[in-house]
Formats: structure tokens, sequence, C-alpha cells
């Protein structure tokens, strides 16, 4: 069965500009949980959605935001790029949500180098 | 959601059994004491779960004292392969999920 799918892989954007990444979920599995990963501070949670419905959200600012569709694919924005958005960002996917349990699998992630 | 201590890194040689340990000191009832590994450039993947004694299967052992202040990940004769970066998280989220956090691991190295 096809794991979890991120695109792109890799992305250089400018400062001030806009992205937006893209998570396909293992088939079935109805939550998104999107992660920022960086050298300094490691794997912060971001959000993650379920049924198309954000249901928990960590501590980023509003320019940080996605949403899910009813195929349960999640994408994620980031708005006015700043150098110290440049990171790994990480998808996971789960059948009943979070990452704390033995069905959740990431993927291999998106890196963004903000220029 | 409570707070983990690990050591930020690790070496050891090949055939050699590693035991990487993880304290929270603040765990609670309901949490659950998970371990994650990460190679570069990939996503990290589910190693174990436990939430007390202890737990084994066909990767690692996970032992956890009485109290559940600390745990200790186990890998018996490990190899280049399992050179990697490891998480330890502790929490539940049913409730915890905003809160969830992964820090920055213990990054074992494995020489031959």
């Amino acid at each position: 069965k096809a794991g979890v799918t991120q695109t792109p892989r890799y992305l250089i954007k400018t400062r001030g500009q806009q992205v937006t990444l893209s998570c396909s979920p293992i088939s079935g599995h109805r939550s998104v949980s999107w992660y920022q990963q960086t050298p300094g501070q490691g794997l912060q949670f971001l959000f993650e959605y379920f049924s198309e419905t954000q249901r928990n959200k960590g501590n980023f600012p509003g320019r940080f935001s996605g949403r899910q569709f009813s195929n349960s694919r999640s994408e994620m924005n980031v708005s006015t790029l700043e150098l110290g958005d440049s990171a790994l960002y990480l998808c996971a996917s789960s059948p009943r949500g979070g990452v704390l349990n033995t069905e959740a699998f990431f993927g291999q992630g998106t890196r963004l180098t903000v220029v | 959601l409570a707070k983990t201590t690990q050591p930020i890194s690790m070496d050891s040689y090949e055939g050699q059994e590693v035991n990487i340990t993880c304290s929270h000191n603040n765990i609670a009832t309901n949490d659950y004491i998970t371990w994650y590994q990460q190679f570069p450039s990939q996503g990290p993947r589910f190693i174990i779960q436990g939430y007390k004694t202890k737990v084994t299967n066909e990767v690692a052992s996970l032992f956890i004292p009485a109290d559940r202040k600390s745990s200790t990940l186990s890998l018996p004769r490990v190899s280049l392969s399992d050179t990697a970066v490891y998480y330890c998280l502790v929490g539940d989220e049913v409730y915890n999920t905003d809160k969830l956090i992964f820090g920055t691991g213990t990054r074992l190295q494995v020489f031959p």
C-alpha cells in the first residue's frame, strides 16, 4: 500500500513570498498532522486535520495555515515567508489521529529554503 | 505535557547493545511513552510504545520502571543502519496533541 506522499520534495522561495505544500495520506487515513523540523528546535507540531476540520493547532503564527480536502489530502500554506521558515516540513497520517500510535506514518518531507 | 530529557548523542560499535535513557519526571497517569527513529532526509518512524514494565517487538525493547519517571530504549546488536536520531515522546494525544514535542532527540552513531 502506498505511503504518505509529500510534494514537492524541495523548494526554494524568496522572503515575502508564499508557499503551499501538499500531503497525500495513506488511503483510508482521515488524520493529517503537520510538523516543522529545524536543527535548533527539533520537530514542532503545527496543526492536525481530521475529516476536513482542524482539530489541534500548535504555537505558530497565523502565517501558517492549512486545510484538508474531502479525499483527506492536506495542504499547508505559509504566507509572507521569513528566513526562519527554512525547514523540513513533515506530515503524518493516521486512521484516527495523532502520531503516538502504531498506525501513524510520516512522509519524507518537503525541504523549504527561504532566501 | 511531560518534558523529556535524553542524551544529545551516543556512539556505539556494530554488534553491541545500545541503551538510550529518557527522563520524564512529570509524566501523567494517562501518558504513554513512545519512541521514534529518524534517518537523514526521511520522516520519523514509530519504533515502540509502552505504558509500564517492559515491551518488546522485533526492533527494540522498552523498559519502564514502576515510577515511570524514566524509560530506556534498548537496541540489541546494532548495525550501521541503526545510525539515526531517536526521539522519546511522552503524552496522551487524546488531550494533548497540540503540546506534543519531539525535541532534538539522541543522535546515535554506529561505527564498524
